[in-house]
């Protein structure tokens, strides 16, 4: 079964609103990594949090985690057509593998 | 390399037949990753590689998928007597040395589209 599970499972917003995406796991994690894929590509790595961090930047982006409730969320400020794409959080399981959840399809309209 | 490379990025099989896929890791990278995404799903672990050996094989989901890595490079994921169901896009990454424990970057590839008619 997955480890992560993000929600909402679709979002469409206009451009330069806020996309917020959340994820939640079950197991206790070392870290916890976002990643976004566009249609028919590979994923790309946006942004790492580690167990003891719980809030991360970089760019437009915002990572918090809150290790108590087993979830974690990502904010995408003044969202941009180019935004468009599927959102992923992987988390390690047990530090030998990653786990992905089923993803957030994101849609920035212009 | 510049990046991730996977080869082919397309295969058509039959139902039965024998396929090979074939991951590039980025260059001096140890760690490599594949992984199976189905239509409107996340990556689904398959198995983990330390160099050679594979250092987390869990994922596998029975004994048709077997994977190499013999020079600590390149990888392929051998799938044998293939079923409809393994139809999906198998995705190889790699990362530099440490693996999922310190939350290394994965660099992946663009994926090898697999249809299993």
């Amino acid at each position: 079964s997955q480890q992560g599970e993000e929600d909402p499972q679709a979002l469409s917003i206009q451009e330069g609103e806020n996309a917020t995406m959340n994820c939640s796991y079950k197991t206790s994690i070392n870290n916890l990594q976002w990643y976004r894929q566009n249609s028919g590509r590979g994923l790309v790595h946006l942004i790492l949090i580690r167990s003891n961090e719980r809030e991360k930047h970089s760019g437009r982006l915002r990572v918090t985690l809150d290790t108590s409730k087993k979830s974690s969320s990502l904010l995408i400020t003044a969202s941009r057509a180019a935004d468009t794409a599927s959102y992923f959080c992987a988390t390690d399981h047990g530090g030998q593998n990653f786990v992905f959840g089923p993803g957030t399809r994101l849609s920035v309209l212009p | 390399g510049a990046g991730v490379s996977q080869t082919p990025s397309n295969k058509v099989t039959e139902k039965g037949k024998y396929v090979e896929l074939r991951c590039d890791p980025i260059s001096g990278h140890t760690a490599l990753y594949w992984y199976r995404q189905s239509l409107g799903q996340g990556p689904e672990f398959l198995i983990y590689f330390q160099g050679t050996g594979a250092a987390d094989d869990s994922g596998l989901p029975n004994d048709r998928f077997f994977a190499v890595r013999p020079e600590g490079s390149v990888s392929t994921l051998k799938i044998q007597r293939t079923e409809r169901g393994d139809s999906a896009v198998y995705l190889c990454a790699s990362s530099l040395m440490s693996g999922p424990r310190n939350g290394e970057t994965q660099y992946f590839g663009p994926g090898t589209r697999l249809l299993v008619l």
